[in-house]
C-alpha cells in the first residue's frame, strides 16, 4: 500500500508569508494527488485536485505542483483565514491515503 | 444541489458493531463513475480513509481495518452503508462520507461516534 509522508507536521508563519508544504509518496502515483484544508469542527475542503488544478472557488494564492512521488502545496501570501490544517490525499488505483497533516499556526 | 449526510448512533459499546448511513441527494449512485467514500478522524488526529464503493459495486478498503469493514449501497434509497465490527474506544471519532469525484468536492458534515461502556 502507498504511504504518504507529509512535512512539516506544523509551522508558524505570519500574514503575507509564502508557505510550502510537501508530500512524498512511497511509490509513483502519477498526478493522483489532492490537497485539503480543514478548520476545527469542519469537514475538509479540497483546494487542489490532480496535483495542480485549482478547485473551483479557491483563491489563486493556493497552488499545487509535482508528479510521481513528490508534491508541493504553496500558499503565495498567507491570509488570516488560511490558518488551518492541511492534508494531502493520494487516490491511485481506487485506494486512498492521507498524509499526516500540517498545522499552520500564527507566528 | 449535491448533499451528503451521515447518520447513525452517537454512542456504541466496545465489541459492538457500528452501522453508519450516508444519504445522498443531487446525484444518483447508479451514475457511471460515481463513488462514495468513508473517512474518519479521531479527536485531534489525522484523517483516515476507510472504504469506497463505486457505481458498479466495486469496493475497496483501507488495509488497516479491512477485516472489520463492510461497505454497501442501496441505489433505490441513494444510500451508502458502512459497518464496522468489534468497536473499540480507539475507534472514537468523527466519521465522514464524501463523493469520489475528479472535479467536484462534496463531503457530509460528519457524525461523531463515541465508543464507551
Amino acid at each position: 500500500d502507498i504511504q504518504m509522508t507529509q512535512s512539516p507536521s506544523s509551522l508558524s508563519a505570519s500574514v503575507g508569508d509564502r508557505v510550502t508544504i510537501t508530500c512524498r509518496a512511497s511509490q509513483g502515483i502519477r498526478n493522483d494527488l489532492d490537497w485539503y484544508q480543514q478548520k476545527p469542527g469542519k469537514a475538509p475542503k479540497r483546494l487542489i485536485y490532480a496535483a495542480s488544478s485549482l478547485q473551483s472557488g479557491v483563491p489563486s494564492r493556493f497552488s499545487g505542483s509535482g508528479s510521481g512521488t513528490e508534491f508541493t502545496l504553496t500558499i503565495s501570501s498567507l491570509q488570516p483565514e488560511d490558518f488551518a490544517t492541511y492534508y494531502c490525499l493520494q487516490h491511485d488505483i481506487y485506494r486512498w491515503t492521507f498524509g499526516q497533516g500540517t498545522k499552520v499556526e500564527i507566528k | 444541489q449535491i448533499t451528503l449526510k451521515e447518520s447513525g448512533p452517537t454512542l456504541v459499546k466496545p465489541t459492538q458493531t457500528l452501522t453508519l448511513t450516508c444519504t445522498i441527494s443531487g446525484f444518483s449512485l447508479s451514475t457511471d463513475g460515481v463513488g462514495v467514500a468513508w473517512i474518519r478522524q479521531p479527536p485531534g488526529k489525522a484523517l483516515e480513509w476507510l472504504a469506497v464503493i463505486y457505481w458498479n459495486d466495486d469496493k475497496r478498503y483501507g488495509p488497516s481495518l479491512k477485516s472489520r469493514l463492510t461497505i454497501s449501497k442501496d441505489t433505490s434509497k441513494n444510500q451508502v452503508v458502512l459497518t464496522m465490527t468489534n468497536m473499540d474506544p480507539v475507534d472514537t471519532g468523527t466519521y465522514y462520507c464524501a463523493l469520489d469525484s475528479p472535479v467536484d468536492d462534496f463531503w457530509g458534515q460528519g457524525t461523531l461516534v463515541t465508543v464507551s461502556s
